[in-house]
């Protein structure tokens, strides 16, 4: 069974729109951990965000926010005024104790700023 | 570069040769993580060490895949018998156990294979 879902498959939008990403996870752990990992054309995945389980606050680096909400199991992304070089694939990742951490990640979701 | 580094970064083959790839990861981050990632999919774990000590592999990883870190530095995942069903991109990852960053884990560039 799928532990991370990402349903936004494509997302295209213009230049200085915001957008936001969907994800939601599946877990029975009480400890885990949340990422949100960056894939450009280039093809290497870049690390953004790191959240546990007991850390609910939102978070705000620069134009991109994330907000973590346990009652309903989701991890969403932010990106403010969006730019060409946000064009990238967006992982959503899940961790949990009992697969020794290893990254659980949702099937992505392909976004394309247009200028 | 401090970063983690792998080798070769792509890989061509015929089907039924042995292929191994090389992962070394940044330096004093004891986990290592294999993760295989095909077109338009999210990456799939594989296996993970500790130091040197296998811990953890998926039901992904057949008979035919194999994976050392002999030392508790670089890592090898070798695939014997290779089948068309293997080509992908292998990922390594990764991270600290314990500290500031304790569980980020940091990719490598991959390797693509294409097993024709």
């Amino acid at each position: 069974a799928q532990k991370v879902t990402q349903a936004q498959t494509e997302i295209s939008v213009v230049e200085k729109e915001d957008v936001t990403l969907d994800c939601v996870y599946e877990t029975r752990d009480t400890t885990y951990y949340l990422f949100w990992y960056k894939q450009p054309p280039s093809g290497e995945l870049v690390f953004l965000i790191r959240r546990n389980s007991f850390d609910e606050q939102n978070e705000i680096s620069g134009r991109y926010s994330w907000n973590f909400q346990k009652s309903t199991s989701s991890f969403n992304f932010t990106i403010t005024a969006s730019q060409v070089v946000d064009s990238a694939v967006y992982f959503c990742a899940l961790s949990e104790l009992d697969s020794g951490y290893a990254l659980n990640f949702g099937k992505g979701t392909s976004l394309l700023v247009t200028p | 570069d401090t970063g983690v580094s792998q080798n070769p970064r792509h890989k061509i083959t015929k089907r039924g040769q042995n292929v191994t790839f090389r992962c070394d990861p940044i330096s004093e981050h004891n986990r290592l993580y294999w993760y295989r990632q095909t077109l338009g999919q999210g990456p799939e774990f594989l296996t993970y060490f500790q130091n040197e000590a296998q811990l953890e592999k998926s039901r992904l990883l057949s008979d035919r895949f194999s994976a050392e870190r002999p030392k508790g530095s670089f890592s090898t995942l070798e695939i014997q018998r290779t089948e068309q069903g293997d080509s992908a991109m292998y990922l390594c990852a990764s991270s600290p156990y314990g500290g500031a960053q304790y569980n980020e884990q940091f990719f490598g560039p991959g390797t693509r294979l294409t097993v024709l």
